[in-house]
Parts: structure tokens; C-alpha cells; sequence
């Protein structure tokens, strides 16, 4: 089992660019999240999703895009790129919510310029 | 506002003695709380959690204490080994939501 795996690892962007952070899955959990962790802020929730087909919100998901097209992927998308969204980015996924630990990737690392 | 704290950004310890890291919380509706351990440039690893209705856990080497009361949490690992050296996340969670909250961080070196 991969596990949970991000692509891409690294990326570079200008400012006003796009892109889209791909997260899979091979454990057939149902629910998937995407974070971003920034010096002396945590991991912070941008959307998550409880199932193939739904998104929801988390605590910062402005300037984001989430697609959950099939159960096992779950991407992020950012429209038009701004320096306030270089940070690193986390993919996890559980069985369900609750009481449920969440399984990390391995991060991307992007700096937008 | 920051709904999970972890006060001590750092923590240094000598091989084989107690580490403590410490959590602190707001939200009286977290019901479930987890500790994550994170190595550089590698995703959170989960490592250990409790529920509200404990007020203790134990797995191996690492402990979880749980005050209620105090919105408090804490994380005792014995014996430190060079291997823990990491940054520790707690997190936290009310049952009836899909998100979990976490903190800061505290980044724990074991010195050999």
C-alpha cells in the first residue's frame, strides 16, 4: 500500500498562476482533507470531503478549489496564485470522521513568487 | 483564534528521562484529542489519542493525560530515545464534526 501520496512534491508559481495539487489514496477511506501548515500556525483545515462527490469548507478556504470526483483522489486547485498561499500543503484521509485518526501524505512544498 | 495551543514551541531532553509536551484548549465540545508526531519534510504520523470519557491512555513509551477541568492535555514519553526527536501536534475534535483542530506544534529534541 502507497498509502497517501501528493503530487507534485515541489512547485514554484507566479503570482496570478494556477495549479492543481493532486492527492490519492489507497485504503478506501471515505473521508479526505487538505491542510496548510505555516511557521508558528499549525495545520490549519482548507476543505475536506466526507465521500466521492461532496467538499465542505474548513477554517481557510479562501482562494481554494476542491474537486472529489473518485473516492480515491481529491484535488486542490488555487485560480490565480497569491504569495499568501506559500506554504506547505497536507493531504490526509480516515475511515470516517470522529473518532478517527487521519493519514498524512507526504506534503508539496509551493512558493509562489 | 487558535482553538488548540501548544505554548512551548521547543523542548530539549536528555536521552532516557521524561518528556512532557503539553496542549491546551478552548472549545468545550472537543470530545476526542490526538497526538502527532512529524519528521521533516514527511507527513504527520498519528501516535496516539483519548477519548473524553479517559483520562489516560497509554501505548508503549508514550502517555496521554487528559484534564477535563483544565482543557488540558499532555503527552508524557519514557524513556526519551534520540529517535522522538520530532515536532509533537495535538489535535482535537468534537464527535459530532468532521474537523480536527490542531495546535502550534512543539519541536522535542533528545539529546543523546
Amino acid at each position: 500500500n502507497a498509502g497517501v501520496t501528493q503530487t507534485p512534491k515541489f512547485r514554484v508559481l507566479k503570482t496570478g498562476q494556477s495549479m492543481t495539487l493532486l492527492c490519492a489514496q489507497d485504503m478506501n477511506h471515505e473521508y479526505m482533507y487538505w491542510y496548510r501548515q505555516d511557521p508558528g500556525m499549525g495545520l490549519r483545515l482548507i476543505h475536506y470531503s466526507v465521500g466521492e462527490g461532496t467538499t465542505a469548507k474548513g477554517e481557510v478556504p479562501d482562494g481554494y478549489n476542491v474537486s472529489r470526483l473518485k473516492k480515491q483522489n481529491f484535488l486542490l486547485g488555487l485560480e490565480s496564485a497569491a504569495p499568501s498561499q506559500t506554504s506547505v500543503y497536507f493531504c490526509a484521509s480516515s475511515t470516517s470522521g470522529g473518532y478517527n485518526e487521519q493519514f498524512f501524505g507526504p506534503g508539496t512544498r509551493l512558493t509562489v513568487l | 483564534d487558535q482553538q488548540v495551543k501548544q505554548n512551548s514551541p521547543s523542548l530539549s531532553v536528555q536521552e532516557g528521562r521524561i518528556s512532557i509536551l503539553n496542549c491546551d484548549y478552548t472549545n468545550s465540545m472537543f470530545d476526542y484529542f490526538l497526538w502527532y508526531k512529524k519528521y521533516p519534510a514527511e507527513g504527520p504520523t498519528f501516535l496516539i489519542s483519548i477519548s473524553s470519557i479517559k483520562d489516560k491512555n497509554e501505548d508503549g513509551r508514550f502517555t496521554v493525560f487528559l484534564n477535563k477541568s483544565a482543557k488540558h492535555l499532555s503527552l508524557h514519553i519514557v524513556p526519551s530515545q534520540p529517535g522522538d526527536s520530532a515536532v509533537y501536534f495535538c489535535a482535537a475534535s468534537p464527535s459530532t464534526g468532521n474537523q480536527f483542530y490542531f495546535g502550534t506544534g512543539t519541536s522535542l529534541t533528545v539529546i543523546p
